[in-house]
């Protein structure tokens, strides 16, 4: 079966400091792989998404950037944190090949930024 | 632009039904999501629809009617556990998920 796997759950960071999250997926080869935000109250923010090594999609301008490094290996960095990067970050997967399928989301990290 | 409408907050008594409403306007259409999401956990999948009709999968049923744009996750027999946020997620033409801000579930007994 498969199983998504994200740390850490929970992170405080200082303002300016860099950040790294990571997200591994087992059990499938070559999902399409998803980072998301989630702001309190607020519906789920599609930051960046791969469908292939290398290959990162963007979807909204910020100081965040993605790299997938390995097929099952997603990481969303940031050099230096804003107070506004504050939220709930989820990392979800899909079957590769398949357009219209369910995502499956690992369990989040919660990113608090003072 | 592209928009997902449904209640902020509902209440209903454990045991009762309730349908929780989503309305959506979004530039092509491949199909809605319903996720359930517990508070500081991350969404599960319940159901997906991409043609008009009801859907039904033990207590929880999603219809979909495209021509309205309009969508509903139906609870039956509700339990206590069934409290939680219901995100509802369309798929656009680009097949990327549009999400609404969830409607958060009380149940009371």
């Amino acid at each position: 079966s498969q199983t998504i796997h994200q740390w850490p759950a929970t992170l405080v960071q200082p303002v300016g400091s860099p950040l790294s999250l990571e997200c591994t997926v087992e059990g499938t080869s070559n999902p399409n792989l998803y980072w998301y935000r989630q702001a309190a109250g607020r519906g789920l923010q599609l930051l960046f998404y791969s469908v292939g090594i290398g290959q990162i999609s963007s979807e909204v301008p910020q100081n965040l950037s993605a790299s997938r490094p390995q097929d099952r290996q997603f990481i969303l960095s940031s050099k230096k944190l804003l107070l506004s990067d504050s939220g709930f970050y989820l990392c979800a997967w899909s079957v590769g090949g398949r357009e219209a399928d369910e995502q499956f989301f690992g369990p989040g990290t919660r990113l608090t930024v003072l | 632009g592209q928009n997902i409408d449904q209640p902020t907050e509902m209440t209903a008594t454990e045991g009762a039904i309730v349908q929780i409403n989503c309305t959506y306007q979004t530039s092509g259409f491949n199909g809605l999501f319903w996720y359930q999401q517990h508070a500081g956990e991350a969404p599960t999948f319940l159901s997906y629809n991409v043609l008009d009709g009801l859907e039904e999968k033990g207590r929880f049923s999603s219809f979909l009617s495209r021509s309205k744009g309009y969508s509903y996750l139906l609870l039956k027999e509700l339990q206590m556990k069934d409290s939680a946020s219901y995100l509802c997620a369309v798929m656009d033409s680009n097949y990327q998920l549009i999400w609404g801000a969830g409607t958060k579930l009380i149940i009371k007994p």
